[in-house]
C-alpha cells in the first residue's frame, strides 16, 4: 500500500508568516490528494481537494500544489484561528491513507 | 446541501457487539462512497475502510480488515460500522465521511465509542 509522509510533524510560526507543510506519497497518486484542518475537539474540515482546488468557504490564504508524489499546503499569512492539526489524504484508490498530521502553533 | 448524520455515543463492555450508523441526506448519493475513520484519544486520523452505495463493494485498510464490518443499506442511504466483540482498545471517536465526486469527504459529527468494564 502507498504510504503518506507529512513533514514537519509540528511547527511554530508568527502571525502573518508564510507556512508550508509537505506531504509525500511513496508512489505516484496523480492529483488525488486532499488536505484537512482539524481543530481540537472538532470534526476535520476539508480545505483542498484534487491537490489544488480550494473547497468552498475556505479562506484564500490556503493553497495547495503538487502532483505525483510531492505535495504542499501553504498558508500565505498565518492567522490565530489557523492553529490546528493538518492532515493530507490520498484519494486515488483504497486505502485512502492519511498522513501523520502536522500541528501548527503560534509563536 | 449534503448532510451526514451519525448515531449517538456508545458505552459498551469488552466482548459486547456494536453497530453504529451514518446517514446521508440532501443529495442523490448514487456513485458515492461511505467511509469510516478512527481517531483514538490524542492521535491522528486512521482510514478504516469504505463501502460503495450502489453495489455495496467494500474496501478495508489492512489494519482493520477482519476487525470490523462495514455495510450499507442503499434504500435509506445509511452505512454501518460493526464490531462483533469490542475491546478496550476500540475506544475512539469514529467519523463517517461520504465521498461525492469531486468532494472526497462530507463528514459526520463523529460517534464516540467507549469500551470499559
Amino acid at each position: 500500500d502507498i504510504q503518506m509522509t507529512q513533514f514537519p510533524s509540528s511547527l511554530s510560526a508568527s502571525v502573518g508568516d508564510r507556512v508550508t507543510i509537505t506531504c509525500r506519497a511513496s508512489q505516484g497518486i496523480s492529483s488525488y490528494l486532499a488536505w484537512y484542518q482539524q481543530k481540537p475537539g472538532k470534526v476535520p474540515n476539508l480545505l483542498i481537494y484534487g491537490a489544488s482546488t480550494l473547497q468552498s468557504g475556505v479562506p484564500s490564504r490556503f493553497s495547495g500544489s503538487g502532483s505525483g508524489t510531492d505535495f504542499t499546503l501553504t498558508i500565505s499569512s498565518l492567522q490565530p484561528e489557523d492553529v490546528a492539526t493538518y492532515y493530507c489524504q490520498k484519494t486515488n484508490s483504497a486505502p485512502w491513507t492519511f498522513g501523520q498530521g502536522t500541528r501548527v502553533e503560534i509563536k | 446541501e449534503v448532510q451526514v448524520v451519525q448515531s449517538g455515543a456508545e458505552l459498551k463492555k469488552p466482548g459486547e457487539s456494536l453497530k453504529i450508523s451514518c446517514k446521508g441526506s440532501g443529495y442523490s448519493f448514487s456513485h458515492s462512497w461511505f467511509g469510516w475513520v478512527r481517531q483514538m484519544p490524542g492521535k491522528g486520523l486512521e482510514w478504516m475502510g469504505m463501502v460503495y452505495l450502489d453495489d455495496s463493494d467494500t474496501r478495508y485498510s489492512p489494519t482493520f480488515k477482519g476487525q470490523v464490518t462495514i455495510s450499507v443499506d442503499k434504500s435509506i442511504t445509511t452505512a454501518y460500522l460493526q464490531w462483533s466483540s469490542l475491546k478496550a482498545s476500540d475506544t475512539a471517536m469514529y467519523y463517517c465521511a461520504v465521498s461525492v465526486a469531486p468532494i472526497p469527504g462530507y463528514w459526520g459529527q463523529g460517534t464516540q465509542v467507549t469500551v470499559a468494564s
